[in-house]
């Protein structure tokens, strides 16, 4: 079974700041990781994966996130933040094989940026 | 556009009242999802198929609600006799069965409100 923690449901920080976002998982497989990002009323887009390859996996729009097996972590993060990324963020897990398509979310980090 | 579209992208309905959402998957796209999300969570798995078969059922998908994907193409999310808990933002997703670290594209969602 897998599960995902994320700590800080709303997260603030200035343009240009640096954004850290947390996720913690649990599994009982070697994890397939990922970060969707959502703006309202929209769907998911994907940002980045870890899928045993490269522990520091870098995304799209200047994201990346490295995945740290000791300490069960894979936090997104972005040096200097933009108005634009002020969405909702969810990491998701899942198993590889034939359940790799089927994730489960945590509970989402909202990102805030000011001006 | 040759991403996931779903449709209706917004319902709203009396409790009690039965409704249908669909799902059209990126061409050649084996395996399909269905997520619901809930205000202010993540999404949650509701079922998948491959193809048209329906290979797993989350324990959320009550005996009201059925899906189904009858050619291995579009599927339908049906729930009968809507109540007030149901009203969530219902997630399709597909992904290629072949690949094994191809990530699920989601579609924009069904937002489904019960009054």
């Amino acid at each position: 079974a897998q599960s995902v923690t994320q700590l800080g449901s709303h997260v603030s920080v200035s343009e240009g700041a640096l954004v850290l976002l947390r996720c913690n998982y649990s599994s009982s497989v070697p994890p397939y990781l990922f970060w969707y990002v959502q703006y309202p009323n929209q769907g998911l887009q994907l940002l980045l994966k870890y899928t045993s390859a490269a522990t520091l996996v870098k995304g799209i729009n200047g994201f990346e996130a490295e995945f740290k097996k000791s300490e069960t972590s894979f936090h997104l993060t972005k040096p200097s933040a933009h108005m634009s990324d002020a969405a909702e963020y969810f990491c998701a897990v899942s198993a590889g094989g034939t359940s790799y398509g089927k994730l489960t979310f945590g509970q989402g980090t909202i990102l805030t940026v000011h001006p | 556009d040759t991403g996931v579209s779903q449709n209706p992208r917004h319902k709203i309905t009396k409790r009690g009242q039965n409704v249908t959402f669909r799902c059209d998957p990126i061409s050649e796209h084996n395996r399909l999802y269905w997520y619901r999300q809930t205000l202010g969570q993540g999404p949650e798995f509701l079922t998948y198929f491959q193809n048209e078969a329906q290979l797993e059922k989350s324990r959320l998908l009550s005996d009201r609600f059925s899906a189904e994907r009858p050619k291995g193409s579009f599927s339908t999310l049906e729930i009968q006799r809507t109540e007030q808990g149901d009203s969530a933002m219902y997630l399709c997703a597909s992904r290629p069965d072949r690949a094994s670290n191809t990530e699920a594209f989601f579609g924009q969602g069904t937002r489904l409100t019960v009054v």
